[in-house]
């Protein structure tokens, strides 16, 4: 059973609004970590942000926050002031289903992010 | 900054080929992992390793061996390739949880 959902296929936003990326996961756990990767065209997985669980506090990065709803098991990304080089797939993933990592991460199946200049 | 090198960027084999896709990392981590990415279906996990010489199935191993023989390598291997093995395959590693450090994938196409 997938255990991270990314129900949005594709966005679009105009450039310099903001927009958020949406992600479930599902777990029993009460110890994971959370990630959003991003892979732009050249096919490069590089690590936009990082949600310890145990911290209740949501990440930020410059113009990438997440949204942390743990009870929820939601994950939501926001990415403010678009630009274009933010356009690319972005991955939600989780460590929920392998033994604190080591097992690697679960990804969800992507969200195609288009920027309109 | 960690470097994860795989050899190809673009692969064309035959069907019934044996295929080797190798991984290597140059930052002494102990998890190395292959993944496989598909359009809409995201990365899926393959096989991955704790040490040299040891290795466990991922969530679709069917097809697929690996071999570590040395601590900075991790290799696919493609017994007999089969065009639904046609794919983007990612190798990753990690010193612990948290990151994974990814390469910068190969396009197999298995005419």
């Amino acid at each position: 059973a997938q255990t991270v959902t990314q129900s949005q296929p594709e966005m679009s936003v105009q450039e310099a609004e903001t927009v958020t990326l949406s992600c479930t996961y599902d777990t029993s756990e009460s110890d994971y970590y959370l990630f959003w990767y991003k892979q732009p065209p050249s096919r490069q997985m590089i690590l936009v942000i990082r949600q310890e669980a145990y911290k209740q506090q949501n990440a930020t990065e410059n113009r990438f926050s997440v949204n942390f709803q743990k009870a929820a098991k939601s994950f939501s990304l926001k990415i403010s002031d678009s630009q274009l080089g933010d356009a690319a797939m972005y991955f939600c993933a989780s460590d929920v289903n392998s033994g604190g990592g080591a097992d690697g991460l679960t990804f969800g199946k992507g969200t195609h992010l288009i920027i309109q200049p | 900054d960690v470097k994860v090198t795989q050899s190809s960027r673009y692969l064309v084999k035959r069907t019934g080929e044996k295929v080797f896709l190798e991984c290597v990392q140059d930052m002494d981590h102990e998890n190395m992992f292959w993944y496989r990415q598909d359009p809409g279906l995201g990365l899926r996990l393959i096989y991955f390793s704790y040490d040299v010489k040891m290795k466990e199935k991922g969530d679709i191993p069917e097809g697929y061996s690996v071999s570590r023989e040395k601590k900075e390598r991790f290799s696919l291997i493609l017994e007999s390739a089969s065009t639904n093995q046609t794919s983007m395959y990612l190798c990753a590693s990690t010193p612990r949880r948290g990151k994974l450090f990814f390469g910068s994938g190969t396009q197999l196409s298995v005419l």
